[in-house]
């Protein structure tokens, strides 16, 4: 399985401001994946990223609040934009594509909005 | 849409027992596939196991071993000889590749505790 690193681990941001999350893949992939863990939540997807496209989003998810960047198939950003205390979650990215469709995840981003 | 539902919020077992973890879904298609990630206090998910739904044969992986019923749309996974590591949240998982996209749908997780 790959290697997937995120950054930063964890962050606390005043509302109205943005973070952007890094994902970086130690191989390159297929597909990458942004999914987001409110709170004693389960995981929902936020979107799909392609590389060389604009991403794919879910239903809920805007790119105006979640733009993705994909430059290349070992990287890709997540800007949470113009925070809110709602959006306190954990940020995971994870990569997949393979034949198998397994898909593997990173450590993940703690964000806390104030 | 395809929805995936965990009846178990908190389980708890003694180490070295054996435990089942349950899990339906709901879906229309008939190629899918369905996982059981781990997601221990690290908060890292760290896939279990993965079973193929075109697959009579139940997939296993040492300790873990599921239970694979596709008539009933049932997933249970079964930890023997449960380890103190074993203590996570398990999320059980559907995907279907049709059309390219390989979204994991999860289900809301069972917060599994071993004691010694």
């Amino acid at each position: 399985s790959a290697v997937i690193s995120q950054k930063p681990s964890r962050d606390i941001c005043q509302r109205g401001t943005s973070l952007t999350i890094q994902c970086q893949v130690d191989s390159q992939v297929t597909m990458m994946f942004w999914y987001r863990q409110q709170p004693g939540q389960s995981l929902t997807l936020i979107a799909t990223a392609n590389q060389g496209s604009e991403a794919t989003y879910e239903s809920g998810f805007v790119i105006d609040k979640f733009p993705i960047s994909r430059p290349n198939l070992t990287f890709s950003t997540l800007t949470v934009s113009n925070m809110s205390p709602e959006d306190s979650s954990i940020y995971l990215c994870s990569v997949g594509g393979g034949g198998n469709y397994e898909q593997y995840f990173g450590p993940g981003t703690r964000l806390t909005v104030t | 849409a395809q929805t995936v539902t965990q009846s178990q919020p908190e389980m708890s077992v003694q180490e070295a027992e054996t435990v089942t973890l349950s899990c339906t879904y709901d879906t229309s298609e008939n190629n899918y596939y369905l996982f059981w990630y781990k997601q221990p206090p690290s908060r890292q998910m760290i896939l279990v196991i993965r079973q193929e739904a075109y697959k009579q044969q139940n997939a296993t992986e040492n300790r873990f071993s599921v239970n694979f019923q596709k008539a009933a749309k049932s997933f249970s996974l079964k930890i023997s000889d449960s380890q103190l590591g074993d203590t996570a949240m398990y999320f059980c998982a559907f995907m279907s590749p049709f059309q390219g996209a390989q979204k994991l749908v999860f289900g809301q997780g069972t917060r599994l505790t071993i004691n010694p």
